[in-house]
């Protein structure tokens, strides 16, 4: 099955740019999306990318994506107390059956 | 709009026990599917039910089961309940065809098995 992995932690000043990484191992998967959890909340869907495009931008967030290397990346650009919060990056195997790491937990410090 | 359902929010079970989740997809959306999210984990994928039918499934055993109704709703219902099935149950809906196939989630069940 598909391997996810990302770093478990982030700490970000309000105000500068966080960059969340995800590692994948299948290279079949046709959609990458990013999710965000909040505290005993369901998942939000941020964002996606399709798998033959390298970068999507939508508004403060910029996916980069280098297939070759399967490595997917997560930038919010002035982060605010808001987007702390838990962090998945889920590739889709099947074009349906979504793979899940341990997720990226961000803190936002004033 | 409304967005995916879930209910009940929260459920408490013992071991051995029978349980079933609900859920109504998003309105327009006519696939669901089911995750097993663990404390400090990311979702697992148990399965996916699109027109009536269980289309894939994830290494569930099959004490996990599910059903999805002509409106589209679905039921997962576990049986023999486990310590280990303690979770977080997630339900997302999606409707393939439709751009990225993107997958909304609704809130959740929490369900505790004592």
């Amino acid at each position: 099955g598909e391997d996810v992995e990302q770093s478990l932690f982030l700490s970000v000043r309000e105000g500068d740019s966080s960059v969340i990484n995800c590692t994948y191992t299948d290279s079949s998967s046709t959609y990458l999306y990013w999710y965000k959890q909040e505290p005993g909340a369901g998942l939000q869907l941020l964002t996606y990318i399709f798998s033959n495009m390298d970068m999507k931008q939508d508004q403060r967030l910029t996916v980069l994506l280098n297939k070759k290397d399967k490595h997917l990346s997560l930038r919010i650009a002035d982060t605010q107390t808001g987007d702390s919060a838990i962090y998945f990056c889920a590739p889709a195997q099947d074009d349906y059956k979504l793979s899940f790491g341990a997720g990226t937990t961000v803190t936002v410090r004033a | 709009d409304a967005g995916v359902t879930q209910s009940p929010t929260h459920l408490i079970k013992t071991r051995g026990q029978q349980v079933t989740l609900r859920c109504s997809p998003k309105s327009g959306h006519d696939t669901v599917s089911w995750y097993q999210q663990a404390l400090g984990q990311g979702p697992q994928f148990i399965f996916q039910y699109y027109e009536e039918e269980e289309r894939q499934r994830g290494n569930f055993p099959d004490r996990f089961s599910g059903h999805q109704f002509p409106n589209y709703s679905s039921e997962l219902n576990v049986n023999a309940l486990l310590l280990g099935d303690s979770a977080l149950y997630l339900c997302a809906s999606s409707q393939p065809g439709l751009a990225a196939n993107e997958q909304f989630f609704g809130p959740g069940t929490r369900l505790t098995v004592l």
